[in-house]
């Protein structure tokens, strides 16, 4: 069954700690993007990847880092140095034309 | 800088009635258009998109939206409405040029639809 696959769906995280979250996508595409979703702000993009081995800052890059090992696997750490992680996060990858994203189902990270 | 713009956060409609949600838009240059729907703690699915062509883009579900380039608008409409249409709907834009794939969403609208 293809498909996105984010892990974990619910995460509870302390203050201090860094957390990765997993995305895993088995349709072959090479364009994948973090987007993460707050209450009445919509969706902003943290980091996209078009190829293996390189990425690119979004519009809110800072406490976050990625690496793109894999073709199939795009991972999101949310460090210590987000001032606010508690959030929606969601990944996608690039199918079909321009702007057609296919969105994973979301991770929800919550800070205690 | 592209930006978009959703006035409303609700909009509520009878079922069997005509919706509208309304969408604004600021790029530089040509648009890309988009919008996407969000059922409840799920990922956003595609609807619709306008490029270029016509006006009036047909999408999934019977959603259409029209782009109307002097208002710079891209509202989403669809001519009888469902309670299942009701979801979470955001506009989103991205220039011609450059990475056409990122996007800058809007705010978001959520449209409730009752019997």
């Amino acid at each position: 069954d293809g498909g996105i696959t984010q892990s974990p769906k619910y995460l509870f995280r302390k203050e201090g700690q860094n957390v990765t979250l997993s995305c895993e996508q088995n349709l072959n595409h090479d364009a994948m993007y973090w987007y993460r979703q707050d209450p009445g702000q919509g969706l902003r993009l943290i980091y996209y990847s078009q190829i293996v081995n390189d990425f690119q800052k979004g519009d809110i890059a800072e406490g976050y880092s990625v690496s793109r090992e894999k073709k199939e696997s795009f991972p999101l750490t949310v460090t210590s140095a987000q001032k606010n992680p508690t959030a929606f996060y969601l990944c996608a990858i690039k199918a079909g034309g321009p702007g057609e994203l296919f969105f994973g189902e979301g991770s929800r990270l919550t800070v205690l | 800088a592209q930006s978009v713009a959703q006035p409303e956060d609700q909009v509520n409609v009878a079922e069997g009635n005509p919706l509208t949600v309304k969408c604004t838009y600021s790029v530089s240059g040509n648009p890309y258009l988009f919008w996407y729907v969000q059922y409840p703690n799920r990922g956003l699915q595609f609807l619709l998109k306008y490029i270029t062509g016509d006006n009036l883009v047909k999408g999934s579900y019977g959603f259409e939206a029209e782009f109307n380039k002097s208002q710079t608008s891209f509202h989403l409409k669809k001519p009888s409405a469902l309670v299942s249409d009701s979801a979470l709907y955001f506009c989103a834009v991205s220039r011609l040029s450059g990475t056409a794939s990122k996007l800058t969403f809007g705010t978001g609208t959520r449209l409730q639809v009752t019997l």
